[in-house]
């Protein structure tokens, strides 16, 4: 069965300091990935995605995220943290870009000042 | 353009009343999906919308929910009779054919 694991529940950062989200799938085949954040009180907002190509994908707020086939993994990374950074990040996969997302549990960002 | 909005932005039912959400879809778009989080757990898909029909239900967790897309614009998700276990967080996302979900802020549904 397809599947996303985030191993971490909750990560705590100081600001300033680098940031990896560990993002791993289960899939048939390589689907479509997403990294999505969800500040408090807020909806659900596209960080970014791999669909093909380049497997370093850079996002909004200053995030990337690396496909790795062989480890099935699609980390999430920035390389300064900032305060306003402290929400939840959800990684999802698809098999194609009109067909339901399939999640990971999420990761809370506590930032450290 | 306007985002996806849902509304209410929060709801608290007693058990065995009815709640309707809405989901206004970004303007032109033809996919509307419902995606539900439990407390503590992971983001669940319920259903997808193709214009006014749907395309796939296989989340849907029973018979007391109801969702419907009328002329393939908004849509609707009742629950019927609510249930403490329906508490949670209703999101909303459309996308057009090219892809690229947008999603909404959210209903936090509270059954008590």
């Amino acid at each position: 069965a397809q599947s996303v694991t985030q191993p971490d529940i909750h990560i705590t950062v100081s600001e300033g300091a680098s940031l990896e989200l560990r993002c791993n799938y289960s899939y048939g085949a390589t689907p479509y990935l997403f990294w999505y954040v969800q500040s408090p009180g807020q909806g659900l907002q596209l960080l970014l995605k791999y669909f093909s190509g380049d497997t370093l994908v850079q996002g909004i707020k200053g995030f990337e995220a690396e496909f790795k086939r062989s480890q099935s993994s699609f980390n999430l990374r920035k390389p300064s943290v900032h305060w306003s950074d402290a929400a939840e990040y959800f990684c999802a996969v698809s098999p194609s870009s009109n067909y339901q997302l399939i999640w990971g549990a999420g990761t809370k960002l506590i930032i450290k000042p | 353009e306007a985002g996806v909005t849902q509304f209410p932005s929060h709801s608290v039912i007693e058990k065995g009343q009815t709640v309707t959400l809405r989901c206004d879809p970004i303007s032109g778009h033809d996919n509307l999906y419902w995606y539900r989080r439990v407390m503590g757990k992971e983001i669940k898909f319920l259903l997808h919308f193709v214009k006014e029909s749907k395309q796939d239900e296989s989340g849907m967790p029973n018979n007391r929910f109801l969702a419907e897309r009328t002329g393939g614009t908004y849509s609707t998700l009742k629950v019927q009779p609510a249930e403490l276990e329906d508490s949670g967080v209703y999101f909303c996302a459309s996308s057009s054919s090219r892809g690229g979900y947008t999603f909404g802020s959210g209903t936090r549904l509270t059954v008590v």
